[in-house]
């Protein structure tokens, strides 16, 4: 059964500075999302990552992924007060349609 | 049309009511599912459609029962829900299952259900 973990489930850092969020999965997949979500609201995409190595980058957030270590990581860089949300990374499971979603990451940035 | 239309967006029924949820995409997409969030937790799938069949259904209690009258429309037919099944539900497409060709190979998902069993 595909399990998709992230860390850490939550996390408070201060503006300017910067932090890395981290999305394990545990069977094969061929693509990997990440998405933004804010409280009481639904799901904005942000990235999708196609291949090993892959890299995507938008404003102050960057993604990558490793097919082979099943790890994909989201680089926050100065961080600023309007991308406190909750991210979430998402997997579709080769040879199934499911698509199942990390445990997500609260992100707080304190002013 | 590129959006995923989900209505109502806010429903309170009791646990007596029949009621339904009614998702709507006009972007050709030949997937599309049903996802159920609960408060703080991420968004856990329910059922899927591929090319208007039931192809997934997650073991999801029959007072759930969805229905795919075409390729554009996607409904949830709720009965004697119970409050835990008070949530956000989330309907989203893709251009075929599990993602899609092109630039977009992503899922679009509706801007959800908030529902209120009491």
């Amino acid at each position: 059964e595909l399990k998709v973990e992230q860390n850490p489930l939550f996390l408070s850092m201060q503006e300017g500075k910067n932090y890395t969020i981290y999305c394990n999965y545990s069977t094969t997949s061929d693509r990997l999302y990440w998405y933004r979500q804010d409280p009481g609201k639904s799901l904005e995409s942000l990235f999708v990552l196609l291949s090993n190595g892959a890299v995507k980058q938008e404003g102050r957030l960057m993604a990558s992924l490793d097919t082979k270590a099943r790890l994909s990581t989201l680089h926050i860089t100065a961080a600023v007060h309007d991308l406190s949300a909750t991210y979430f990374c998402a997997v579709v499971s080769s040879g199934t349609y499911k698509y199942i979603f990390g445990t997500g990451t609260r992100l707080k940035v304190l002013a | 049309d590129t959006e995923v239309t989900q209505t109502p967006k806010h429903l309170v029924m009791g646990m007596t009511n029949k009621k339904s949820l009614k998702c709507e995409q006009h972007m050709g997409h030949r997937a599309m599912y049903w996802y159920k969030q609960k408060a703080k937790k991420p968004p856990e799938l329910m059922f899927v459609y591929s090319y208007e069949k039931l192809s997934i259904n997650e073991s999801v209690p029959s007072r759930f029962s969805p229905e795919c009258p075409n390729s554009s429309l996607l409904n949830l037919h709720l009965h004697a829900l119970q409050p835990e099944d008070s949530a956000l539900y989330l309907c989203a497409s893709s251009q075929v299952p599990g993602g899609g060709v092109g630039t977009n190979y992503g899922y679009t998902f509706g801007s959800g259900t908030r529902l209120t069993v009491v």
